[in-house]
């Protein structure tokens, strides 16, 4: 199975807005709402920032968020910080063979 | 809190086999499945085996299925990763990954270890 498709860059400017998009297929991000997203910073483990779609674990701040609609899930970064910039991944379950696939990932530049 | 140690990683020839393991502790193993995901060097995430909480359920990526085996010893918190027929292409740092859920198989990988790497070369 192939992994979900990611930009491989996006970038926005402090206080601003930025939207990644992660597109799947019929049998990954289209068929189930067990979508999530991890945010990695260079050297650093991935972190968990968005679970089931749209929900944030404790912790994370509310300037993230996730939506879906079809196959195409998305994570928005709201009031970027400099601290944001990072690699973003997004991740569907995929069936009882497939537990995780995830995106190439995303380059996201606070400028 | 939760801590996540893996070991096991290092340089083998292709066709060889290796055991990662991952020491567990700050949270209740046996209620957690767990994940083992990789990362090539400059590369994206990968996951690539699971099983819950009590081994009752386990699944492989395509890219592994038939030469990696993942298991867990709960009495000892540890989870493994036996890996063979190892190939160039399974040159990765390897993460073990606490599920999110208890007593479920969520699919979504809240905690962590720093990882340990395996270089498959001749």
């Amino acid at each position: 199975q192939s992994a979900l498709t990611q930009p491989p860059s996006a970038s926005g400017s402090p206080g601003q807005s930025v939207t990644i998009s992660c597109t799947g297929t019929t049998t990954d991000v289209g068929d189930y709402d067990y979508v999530s997203w991890y945010q990695q910073h260079p050297g650093k483990a991935p972190k968990l920032i968005i679970y089931e779609v749209n929900k944030r674990p404790s912790g994370v701040p509310d300037r993230f968020s996730g939506s879906k609609s079809g196959n195409t899930a998305s994570l928005t970064v709201s009031g970027l910080q400099a601290e944001d910039e990072a690699d973003y991944y997004c991740n569907s379950y995929a069936g009882t063979n497939n537990w995780g696939l995830f995106g190439g990932g995303t380059k996201l530049t606070v400028l | 809190e939760v801590q996540l140690v893996e070991s096991g990683g290092d340089l083998v020839q292709p066709g060889r086999s290796l055991r990662l393991s991952c020491a567990a502790s700050g949270f209740m193993f046996d209620d957690s499945a767990m994940h083992w995901v990789r990362q090539a060097p400059g590369k994206g995430l990968e996951w690539v085996a699971g099983i819950s909480w009590d081994s009752h359920f386990i699944a492989y990526a395509d890219s592994v299925r038939g030469r990696f085996t993942i298991s867990r010893d709960n009495a000892k918190n540890f989870l493994f990763l036996e890996m063979n027929s190892l190939r160039a292409e399974d040159t990765a740092l390897y993460y073990c990954v606490k599920d999110f859920g208890e007593l479920v198989v969520s699919c979504y990988f809240d905690s962590w270890g720093q990882g340990t790497l395996v270089t498959v070369s001749s």
